[in-house]
């Protein structure tokens, strides 16, 4: 089954200890990415990638890290979370499809509160 | 920068009746998705969008595009209590796959 994974689904954790949420897919697409989801602002891409080794900034990468050292995996790195940071997180990968776009697929999403 | 708005942001409806909700996009596209989403889910694709005048159906949801107007809309007709959830638009850009998202209108469907 196509599907993309996260891992933990949640976690409450501390200001400033270092954390790492987990997505892996299993349809071999090219492009993953991370997004934030807060009240009332939608969602937000956080990092993105467009393959193996290659990452970049989106629209709110403060405090972010990421990396991309296989094709199936994107881990999000919290170096220092902070409560701002405290949010509902969601990966996604996609690849062109044979109609044109990009079809994205979600992962369940990983609910983070910072403390 | 890329804007898309999404209004209203929260609607009532009533159920068997038809709503109409829009979503403007500042930039040129040529990709408009919509999705759904129920409180504590991920997201759930409905339509993808990819022409001027494109229109998809399913169920009681027909999506259509303007981009000459920059403008989708999500007509529901006869709402039922299934349809209350959060919907989102999201407009493509590049030679990417980036999603620039509005921020969503909850429908709430009542009897």
């Amino acid at each position: 089954e196509a599907q993309v994974t996260q891992n933990p689904r949640y976690l409450i954790t501390v200001t400033g200890k270092k954390l790492t949420v987990t997505c892996s897919q299993n349809m071999n697409h090219e492009y993953m990415s991370w997004y934030r989801q807060d009240p009332g602002l939608g969602l937000r891409q956080i990092y993105y990638s467009m393959n193996v080794e290659v990452t970049d900034k989106g629209d709110v990468p403060e405090g972010y890290k990421v990396s991309r050292k296989e094709k199936r995996n994107f881990p999000l790195i919290l170096e220092s979370p902070s409560p701002n940071q405290t949010s509902l997180y969601f990966c996604a990968s996609s690849s062109l499809s044979g109609r044109g776009f990009y079809e994205q697929y979600f992962g369940p999403g990983t609910r983070l509160t910072v403390t | 920068e890329l804007k898309v708005e999404q209004n209203p942001l929260f609607l009532s409806m009533q159920e068997g009746k038809n709503y109409t909700i829009y979503c403007n996009y500042s930039t040129t596209s040529d990709r408009l998705y919509w999705y759904r989403q129920d409180p504590g889910k991920s997201l759930e694709s409905l339509f993808v969008l990819l022409s001027n005048g494109a229109v998809k159906q399913e169920g009681r949801l027909m999506a259509s595009l303007d981009t000459k107007a920059r403008l989708s809309t999500l007509h529901i007709t006869a709402a039922v209590h299934d349809l209350s959830a959060t919907y989102f638009c999201a407009v493509g850009t590049g030679a990417n796959s980036k999603l620039t998202f509005g921020k969503g209108i909850t429908l709430s469907v009542r009897p």
